[in-house]
């Protein structure tokens, strides 16, 4: 089945700071979805991507589906902001039915 | 509030008990799903439904029993629970299996087995 790879595994910032996670896979995708899991373990939905560039406030989002990743990028960042960031894909022959995560990046805000 | 909404939040069995985690979303939503997260490992694929009286396996059967009656429920059973079991278990829905809308998850049920 397909792969999909996070880095970094983790991150430890100062608020403030800026930040670049990245999701690699390894086949071709239809969709792409990025998650936040916050500490009380609830996964919110922050970009729904399958190509291109989206943004939401102080994140933004870029898919590039040819070259098999996508960049989720947060800036001046807020304590709020921990928890981990999941990447999910849509693998492109099972249609919508199999949302694939990878193992996620790990994001501590020191405040 | 539309949503998807999982019942218990927390759970303890002993091992080789019985019991069903339950999973309702109202928004009217084609496409259900159960995944398990374990540390380190991200979420896993349990077993998923496109659409009343229709579920299939994911990547992590084993062990676990699913049927989806309406379009609205869709619970997922442990028939002899084992520790290796013990996990985060999420459900999740879509409003379309054809169409890519993405999924919204429910709040989780955290389930030891002892």
């Amino acid at each position: 089945g397909i792969q999909v790879e996070q880095s970094p595994p983790d991150l430890i910032l100062q608020e403030g700071a800026n930040s670049t996670l990245r999701c690699n896979f390894s086949d071709s995708v239809n969709n792409l979805q990025w998650f936040h899991q916050n500490p009380w373990g609830q996964l919110i939905n922050l970009f729904y991507i399958p190509s291109g560039t989206k943004q939401n406030g102080r994140l933004s989002a870029t898919t590039v589906a040819t070259e098999r990743y996508s960049l989720l990028y947060i800036s001046s960042s807020q304590t709020t902001d921990s928890g981990v960031y999941f990447c999910a894909v849509f693998p492109a022959n099972f249609g919508n039915e199999k949302l694939t995560f990878g193992t996620g990046t790990r994001l501590t805000i020191i405040p | 509030n539309a949503g998807v909404t999982q019942t218990p939040k927390f759970q303890v069995l002993k091992t080789g008990q019985s019991m069903t985690l339950q999973c309702a979303q109202d928004m009217n939503h084609e496409y259900m799903s159960w995944y398990r997260q374990d540390p380190g490992m991200g979420l896993r694929l349990i077993h998923y439904s496109v659409g009343a009286g229709i579920t299939d396996q994911g990547e992590v059967p084993n062990g676990y029993n699913v049927s989806r009656s309406t379009t609205e429920d869709f619970p997922l059973r442990l028939l002899s629970a084992a520790p290796s079991q013990t996990s985060v278990y999420f459900c999740a829905s879509s409003y379309s299996v054809s169409i890519n809308y993405g999924y919204t998850f429910g709040s989780g049920t955290r389930l030891t087995v002892v």
